[in-house]
C-alpha cells in the first residue's frame, strides 16, 4: 500500500452503465489528480484538485465527471462510456504549489468498458 | 509546458550501476526535475528530484548538470525489481499548480 487506496482494483461496465471510481489518502495531502493510461501510451492528466477545488480539466469528456468532497477523498464518475475508455485510471495526491515535493499514485483501476 | 526527451529503452546487468539520462533544454529557473519509475501493473512510483544540486537518497543518486539542460538518474546496483519505466519530468508552477505531466519514459531492462 502507498497510501493512496483506489477502489475497486478492476471494474467491467457496459456503454450505458454509471459507476464510479474512489480514491481515498490520509497522508494530509491538499492536492488530488486523476491519469489516464491507455495501453501504450503515455499517462493523460485528466483532473486536478487543489485545495478541494478543481483548477483543471485537460479537455476531458463530460461522461467523466469528478468530485471532491474534501481533502482526502476523491471520486470520478463515468457514465455512457464508450470501449476506448478502457484504461488503467489512476489517483496520486500531493501538496498543493510544491513543485519540490514527490506524488503518491495509487495502484490504480483497471476499466474495460464492453 | 517544458519537455523532456529519453532513450525509449535500456538495458543493463544485475548488479551493474545504471546511468538513464535525460534532455529538458527549455527548463525555466524555477522547474523542478522529477523521475518516477513505474512497475508492471502498478501505478507510479517517485525516486528523486532536484532542483540544481545533485541528490541522493536510499533509492537513487539524481546528477544535474550545471547548465540545468540535462540530467542523469543513477541506480548504483541494478536488482531485477529495478526492471521498470523510469519517467523524467519537470514539475513547473502553473494554473493549475505544479502537476505533472509525463512522457513516454525509459524502458529498462535488468538482465541477470
Amino acid at each position: 500500500e502507498t497510501g493512496v487506496t483506489q477502489t475497486p482494483r478492476h471494474l467491467v461496465m457496459g456503454m450505458t452503465n454509471k459507476k464510479s471510481l474512489k480514491c481515498e489518502q490520509h497522508l494530509g495531502h491538499n492536492a488530488m489528480y486523476w491519469y489516464k493510461q491507455s495501453a501504450k501510451k503515455p499517462l493523460e492528466l485528466m483532473f486536478v484538485y487543489s485545495l478541494e477545488e478543481r483548477v483543471e480539466n485537460n479537455s476531458v469528456p463530460s461522461r467523466f465527471s469528478p468530485e471532491c468532497p474534501n481533502s482526502s477523498h476523491l471520486f470520478l464518475h463515468l457514465h455512457t462510456l464508450q470501449p476506448e475508455d478502457s484504461a488503467l485510471y489512476l489517483c496520486a495526491s500531493s501538496q498543493a504549489h510544491r513543485g519540490d515535493y514527490g506524488y503518491t499514485f495509487g495502484s490504480g483501476t483497471r476499466l474495460t468498458v464492453v | 509546458d517544458a519537455k523532456t526527451t529519453q532513450p525509449n529503452s535500456m538495458e543493463s546487468n544485475e548488479e551493474e550501476p545504471v546511468h538513464l539520462p535525460c534532455n529538458h533544454s527549455t527548463i525555466s529557473g524555477t522547474d523542478y526535475i522529477h523521475w518516477y519509475r513505474q512497475l508492471p501493473s502498478q501505478g507510479p512510483e517517485y525516486v528523486i528530484h532536484g532542483l540544481t544540486s545533485n541528490v541522493n537518497n536510499r533509492m537513487a543518486s539524481l546528477a544535474i548538470a550545471e547548465d540545468r539542460k540535462s540530467s542523469t538518474l543513477i541506480l548504483h546496483r541494478a536488482t531485477l525489481r529495478d526492471a521498470a519505466v523510469y519517467y523524467c519530468i519537470l514539475s513547473s508552477n502553473s494554473n493549475s499548480g505544479y502537476a505533472l505531466n509525463f512522457g513516454k519514459g525509459t524502458s529498462l531492462l535488468v538482465t541477470p
